[in-house]
């Protein structure tokens, strides 16, 4: 089945703990991003790649790492969460830049 | 970078209603697409318009670009309970941009049908 799978679903988490989300899609995608959705505010790209080892920053890319080493993989960093990091995260990929983004189940992150 | 305004943030309509959201830009946009994402779930890709002017339509819903490429609708004929969603458009970073390849999504409507 095709699809953009994340984990962990769920995270709590303390302030200055690092940690990683994981973004993998199946389907020989070319473009990849990360996004944060908050109430009033939609989605907001964090970072995107256009291709393997090619990464752009989004909107809001203070405080977070991406890499793009292999082509499937998209693995979102937070060295050192901070709460207004409390957020639910969603990876997307596409064909082709300009392309349907098709997303990922989404991680409810809270950072306390 | 591009900035796409979304209205209205929230809609409320009795079942049978129609209703609309609309997106703008102050930048004249390369294209822009349509998402929805149900309560709990994840956006799902609805549309993309390319062309000055596009009009598509798909069952009760129907897209239209406009002739400036600057704005852009979404309209839901006669709503029922599986319309309930946020609506999202999303503008592309054109070719010209410091920021190609970047996607801006509008902030969303929020859609509540009463039975």
């Amino acid at each position: 089945e095709a699809q953009v799978t994340q984990n962990p679903r769920y995270l709590i988490t303390v302030t200055g703990k690092k940690l990683t989300v994981t973004c993998s899609q199946n389907m020989n995608h070319e473009y990849m991003s990360w996004y944060r959705q908050d109430p009033g505010l939609g989605l907001r790209q964090i970072y995107y790649s256009m291709n393997v080892e090619v990464t752009d920053k989004g909107d809001v890319p203070e405080g977070y790492k991406v890499s793009r080493k292999e082509k499937r993989n998209f693995p979102l960093i937070l060295e050192s969460p901070s709460p207004n990091q409390t957020s639910l995260y969603f990876c997307a990929s596409s064909l082709v830049h300009l392309g349907e983004q098709y997303f990922g189940p989404g991680t409810r992150l809270t950072v306390t | 970078g591009q900035q796409v305004m979304q209205i209205p943030q929230y809609q409320h309509v009795q079942e049978g209603e129609d209703f609309t959201t609309y997106c703008n830009s102050s930048t004249t946009l390369s294209n822009i697409q349509w998402y929805k994402q149900r309560p709990g779930g994840h956006p799902v890709f609805l549309i993309q318009l390319v062309k000055s002017g596009e009009v598509k339509k798909q069952k009760r819903l129907t897209f239209q670009f406009g002739e400036a490429k600057k704005n852009s609708s979404l309209h839901i004929t006669a709503t029922q309970t599986t319309d309930v969603g946020t609506y999202f458009c999303a503008a592309w970073e054109g070719a010209g941009g410091t920021s190609y390849g970047k996607l801006t999504f509008g902030q969303g409507t929020i859609l509540t049908v009463h039975p």
